[in-house]
């Protein structure tokens, strides 16, 4: 059974950094790509930023791009999202994804973690 | 302002068919398959629909899509008030060389 474990979601200051893993299982992780997908609240979902099975691979929404980096680590079957001058807007809850292949068809979600930015 | 334009909502009556539409430009929907998502709040979404056209197990084929040049839409037939979820249409876009979702259905069953 597939199964993706966020953590790292937590309250952050304006400015400040963050760091979000998501630790998969029941799958052989270093064959599919994984994202990160975020909702703010009231708002609708958001793709974040995607990296290659390989890792040799990634890509980031132009709101993120610059200041958020995205990596795996398939020795430990764990993927993250490095976060830094977070501002309010990107309050949100961010879920880590896997498509049935390719880059975007997210059949395997986890469920969640809350990243809060506010002074 | 999402790159896929979705209406933000939808409503129909318990065995009704209801359509969402889903429309994009030539970078994305054009160019590259569309997924459709449900979400219901709280939960993880979920695939109904990728490659434009394959449900995944457990999908029922009450849920179909069709598309066309730059628009694609979901179709929900027989609706039930399990349906009841905000439904989000998604697409890689060449241009911006990333993933697009549309802004998100919500549909209620009346």
């Amino acid at each position: 059974e597939v199964q993706l474990l966020e953590s790292g979601g937590d309250l952050v200051q304006p400015g400040g950094s963050l760091r979000l893993s998501c630790a998969a299982s029941g799958f052989t992780f270093s064959s599919y790509a994984m994202s990160w997908v975020r909702q703010a609240p009231g708002e609708g979902l958001e793709w974040v930023s995607a990296i290659s099975g390989s890792g040799t691979s990634a890509h980031y929404a132009d709101s993120v791009k610059g200041r958020f980096t995205i990596s795996r680590d398939n020795s430990k079957n764990t993927v993250y999202l490095h976060m830094n001058s977070l501002r309010a807007d990107d309050t949100a809850v961010y879920y880590c994804a896997r498509s049935v292949s390719g880059w975007y068809s997210f059949a395997y979600w986890g469920q969640g973690t809350l990243v809060t930015v506010s002074s | 302002q999402s790159v896929l334009t979705q209406p933000p909502s939808a409503s129909g009556t318990p065995g009704q068919r209801v359509t969402i539409s889903c429309s994009g430009s030539s970078s994305n929907v054009g160019s590259n398959s569309v997924t459709w998502y449900q979400h219901l709040p709280g939960t993880a979404p979920k695939l109904l629909v990728y490659s434009d056209h394959q449900r995944p197990s457990g999908v029922p084929d009450r849920f179909s899509v069709s598309k066309s040049g730059t628009s694609a839409s979901l179709a929900i037939g027989g609706l039930q008030s399990e349906d009841e979820a905000d439904y989000y249409c998604a697409a890689w876009d060449d241009s911006l060389n990333g993933v697009v979702f549309g802004g998100g259905t919500k549909l209620t069953v009346l």
